[in-house]
């Protein structure tokens, strides 16, 4: 079984300034892990994903996470953020293996960018 | 096409109602999910389709009956809901059950049962 630890459940920043969303999860088998993005009354979308290889991922709208296997985390970063980047961030694990048909989500991360 | 929709977007029922949430996708993929979501809180898995067939309960009362036509559709039946049963509901579908979990959502029906 997998569990995510979203450790801060709100960030609010000024407009232009970097973020650090903080994901750590906890597993015994090898995982998948993603961040989804859900702006107000809308479905999730896909931000990036890790699955193996290259630890810095990715994504889309300038997001970019590193794995870290050692530290089990897989934090979400910008340098620069906009206002339409105000939005609930979630982030996922699933195993990797056998029959993985569960997404396990943190309890998000309520992003806030200030003018 | 890279897109799953829901009808309707919004829908208000009695307690007393029979109504249906309707997913479709036309992806390809062989598994399909439906998730409930409460305000402020991730999303719950409720089923599992692959390849129409359900495999995946996850204890949900028997008052949601899913249904999967066929591999592009996918119902959800709702019947005598509580008003504790107001919530997003989130489909979403991917290539199969094996290989990479990346999940594609639909933009999810508003439930509210008065």
């Amino acid at each position: 079984a997998q569990s995510v630890t979203q450790l801060d459940s709100q960030v609010p920043v000024f407009e232009e300034a970097p973020v650090e969303l903080r994901c750590n999860y906890s597993s015994s088998v090898s995982v998948y892990l993603f961040w989804y993005v859900q702006y107000p009354n809308q479905g999730l979308q896909l931000l990036l994903k890790y699955l193996s290889g290259s630890t810095l991922v990715k994504g889309i709208n300038g997001f970019e996470a590193e794995f870290n296997k050692s530290q089990t985390s897989f934090h979400l970063r910008k340098p620069s953020v906009h206002i339409s980047d105000t939005a609930e961030y979630f982030c996922a694990v699933s195993g990797s293996g056998g029959s993985n048909y569960k997404l396990t989500f943190g309890k998000g991360t309520l992003l806030t960018v200030n003018p | 096409d890279t897109e799953v929709t829901q009808t309707p977007k919004h829908l208000v029922m009695g307690m007393t109602n029979k109504k249906s949430l309707k997913c479709e996708q036309h992806m390809g993929h062989r598994a399909m999910y439906w998730y409930k979501q409460k305000a402020k809180k991730p999303p719950e898995l409720m089923f599992v389709y692959s390849y129409e067939k359900l495999s995946i309960n996850e204890s949900v009362p028997s008052r949601f009956s899913p249904e999967c036509p066929n591999s592009s559709l996918l119902n959800l039946h709702l019947h005598a809901l509580q008003p504790e049963d107001s919530a997003l509901y989130l489909c979403a579908s991917r290539k199969g059950l094996a290989g990479n979990n990346e999940q594609f959502f639909g933009p999810g029906t508003r439930l509210t049962v008065l």
